[in-house]
C-alpha cells in the first residue's frame, strides 16, 4: 500500500460544475496538507494549505482534512476551462523540515 | 520577485554521465528540496538542505547528492546516469519556520 493514494482519473466534468478531489493516506503522524496544480509541463503551483484537521476556504478553492478518516479533499466551486491540470495533493508530519509524500496526481479536465 | 528558479530547463544526457542542476530559492527562503517526478507520477522527495547541510533524504541511491551555498541557492548532482532517471527535476524552497513549499518550473532531464 502507498502512503497516500489518489485516483489518478481523468476526471471529466462540464464547467460550472462543482469539482470533488480526494487523497487517503495512511501515516497518522502526518499532519500538514497541501494541494498543488501542475500544468503540462510545469512546475506545481501551490492552491491551499492546511494544518492538522478542518476546513479551509480561498476563493472557489475549499480543502478539508478528516484526520480520523485519513481523507483530504479538495473542491472546487463553479469550474471554469482554465482548471484543466493534474492536481496533486501532498503532505508532511513536521512541515517546512520534513519532505512531501505526494498522491500520483488525479487530472482534471473542465468540458466548455 | 522571481520565484524559485531552476537552470537548465531541458537537459539531454548519455547514459553513464554526470549531471548538475541549479536552483535558486524564493527570496527569503533558506530551505531547498529536491524531487524527481516521472512522467505519470507524482513527485518523489530526493533530499533537504538547510544551513549547507543535508537534513533529510528520501530512498533514493547515493549517485544522487547535492549542495547548498551560502546565498541558499542550491544544486543538485547526478553521477553514473541511467535511463530511469530521465525524468521532470523539481526545486522547492521554503521560508524560515514556514510549512508551504514553492516549486520552480523544473528540469526536464533526458538520458539516452
Amino acid at each position: 500500500q502507498k502512503e497516500v493514494e489518489q485516483d489518478p482519473g481523468p476526471l471529466s466534468v462540464p464547467e460550472g460544475a462543482i469539482v470533488s478531489l480526494n487523497c487517503t493516506y495512511s501515516n497518522s503522524a502526518f499532519q500538514y496538507f497541501m494541494w498543488y496544480r501542475q500544468y503540462s509541463r510545469k512546475g506545481p503551483e501551490l492552491l491551499m494549505y492546511t494544518y492538522s484537521s478542518g476546513n479551509k476556504e480561498d476563493g472557489r478553492f475549499t480543502a478539508q482534512v478528516d484526520k480520523s478518516s485519513k481523507y483530504i479533499s479538495l473542491f472546487i466551486r463553479d469550474s471554469q476551462p482554465s482548471d484543466s491540470a493534474t492536481y496533486l495533493c501532498a503532505m508532511s508530519a513536521r512541515g517546512g523540515a520534513d519532505g512531501l509524500t505526494f498522491g500520483k496526481g488525479t487530472h482534471l479536465i473542465i468540458q466548455p | 520577485d522571481a520565484g524559485v528558479t531552476q537552470s537548465p530547463t531541458h537537459l539531454i544526457k548519455t547514459r553513464g554521465q554526470q549531471v548538475t542542476l541549479r536552483c535558486s530559492p524564493k527570496s527569503g527562503h533558506d530551505t531547498v528540496s529536491w524531487y524527481q517526478q516521472a512522467l505519470g507520477q507524482g513527485p518523489q522527495f530526493i533530499f533537504q538542505y538547510y544551513e549547507e547541510e543535508e537534513r533529510q533524504r528520501g530512498n533514493f541511491p547515493d549517485r544522487f547528492s547535492g549542495h547548498q551555498f551560502p546565498n541558499y541557492s542550491s544544486e543538485l548532482n547526478v553521477n553514473a546516469l541511467l535511463l530511469g532517471d530521465s525524468a521532470l527535476y523539481l526545486c522547492a524552497s521554503s521560508p524560515p519556520w514556514g510549512t508551504e513549499a514553492f516549486f520552480g518550473q523544473g528540469t526536464r532531464l533526458t538520458v539516452v
